[in-house]
């Protein structure tokens, strides 16, 4: 089955700098890579995915990028904010049923 | 519209009790599916319906968890008998297509003293 690395585990950044966080997958056949934010006690939300079709895909100040030969991809969050503090999980899912396989979080803490 | 509701939001049993959570997913949706949460990790498959029919349930125990989607709408996931292990949150989430994005509820969260 799918098996989806993340890394890293916790990042503190500034606020206004980057945050870049990776993933890798090892099913070839995977060809959808959504990333959720999920705040404590929350439930966990889709800020943006990618499908096998494109390399790269940006909403405002996040972005992911997908190298289907290397099998990775990443976040990434520019110009951070208080507000983007939460855990961020990667997953992956390809195959008949579109099963998603989630990496195992990483917290991200934007500093004031 | 309406998100993805699920009830109770939180339940405190003893090992070996049984448990039953509940599911109403967005309307019109097809695709349901139950996660287990551990603390400090991503969510973990535990069941996939397209519509009352299961697609996926290969990480389900199946000697202690079953669940259910009568008439292709609710669902609810049962643990019977409890272990300590099962202290987790559950998350039910829908979608209107295997392929499309998942909708999460709230979770419950389960605690097995």
């Amino acid at each position: 089955g799918e098996n989806v690395e993340q890394h890293p585990s916790t990042l503190s950044v500034q606020e206004g700098d980057s945050a870049v966080i990776k993933c890798t997958y090892s099913d070839s056949a995977s060809n959808y890579f959504p990333w959720y934010k999920q705040e404590l006690g929350k439930r966990p939300q889709l800020i943006i995915d990618i499908r096998s079709n494109v390399g790269e895909k940006k909403d405002q100040r996040i972005a992911v990028t997908l190298n289907k030969t290397a099998k990775h991809f990443s976040l990434h969050i520019t110009e951070t904010q208080p507000e983007d503090s939460a855990v961020y999980f990667c997953a992956a899912s390809g195959g008949s049923n579109y099963k998603l396989t989630f990496g195992k979080g990483t917290l991200l803490t934007v500093n004031p | 519209e309406a998100g993805v509701a699920q009830s109770p939001r939180y339940k405190i049993i003893e090992k070996r009790q049984s448990v039953a959570f509940w599911c109403n997913p967005i309307s019109g949706h097809a695709t349901l599916y139950w996660y287990q949460q551990i603390l400090g990790q991503g969510p973990k498959l535990l069941i996939q319906f397209q519509n009352n029919g299961v697609v996926d349930d290969s990480q389900l125990p199946k000697d202690r968890f079953s669940a259910e989607r009568l008439k292709g709408v609710d669902s609810t996931l049962k643990i019977q008998p409890a272990k300590l292990e099962d202290s987790a949150v559950y998350l039910c989430a829908s979608s209107s297509g295997p392929a499309n994005e998942q909708f999460f509820g709230p979770g419950t969260r389960l605690t097995v003293l």
